[in-house]
């Protein structure tokens, strides 16, 4: 099992330009979000989905769109770019069950510099 | 999800218990005590969790107050590889199963 992997690992984008970091899980999750860490900071929540079609706006929604269109890939884009965004995406997947109490994996992370 | 509060670092010699304290004063009864830790620049990784009662497995030991409003987290022997920072988290378990990180501690371990 690959577990977690993101692409690509590294980014660098000019003001206003778009693009998408992909995430892909082989281990059968439902449930899968989208993280970005700032430097010296914990992760915040940008967006999440808890199944195939389905997405839900996280702390930190504002410039990101997802699709979920496969259950095993998770898709966070950038339509335009701001240097806000420069930032370490992680992407994390889990299963879902009444009770809940299933761990997250995490990805190995994307960095994003935006000039 | 209930607030909590961690010291910003804390060093440990190589060796010995690694023991990281993490208040939770406004947990609820249905919130979950969660830990996880984050080796420099890689994803974060899952290391226990627990309601009230202790809970060991592999990686750690975690002791939960009778009253539930701190916990600490255990590292029996710690090593150079546990150098990270560490993040305590209290959730319920609802829609979505999401988790909201604070900044954490650092722990540094040293030889």
């Amino acid at each position: 099992n690959a577990g977690v992997t993101q692409t690509p690992k590294f980014r660098v984008l000019k003001t206003g330009q778009s693009m998408t970091l992909l995430c892909a899980q082989d281990m059968n999750h439902e449930y899968m979000y989208w993280y970005r860490q700032d430097p010296g900071m914990g992760l915040r929540l940008i967006h999440y989905s808890v199944g195939e079609g389905t997405t839900a706006k996280g702390e930190v929604p504002d410039g990101y769109n997802v699709s979920r269109l496969k259950k095993q890939n998770f898709l966070l884009g950038l339509e335009s770019a701001a240097p806000s965004q420069t930032s370490v995406y992680f992407c994390a997947s889990t299963f879902s069950q009444a009770g809940g109490l299933y761990e997250q994996y995490f990805g190995p992370g994307t960095r994003l510099t935006v000039t | 999800d209930a607030k909590t509060t961690q010291p910003p670092s804390m060093d440990c010699a190589e060796g010995r218990a690694a023991n990281l304290p993490c208040n939770h004063s406004t947990i609820s009864g249905n919130e979950y005590v969660y830990w996880y830790r984050q080796i420099h620049s890689q994803g974060p990784q899952y290391i226990i969790h627990g309601l009230k009662n202790n809970e060991t497995n592999e990686m750690a030991s975690l002791i939960i107050t009778e009253d539930r409003k701190s916990s600490t987290l255990i590292l029996p022997h710690a090593t150079l590889r546990d150098t990270a920072v560490y993040y305590c988290i209290v959730r319920v378990v609802e829609y979505g199963n999401k988790l909201v990180f604070g900044a954490g501690t650092i722990l540094r371990v040293k030889s």
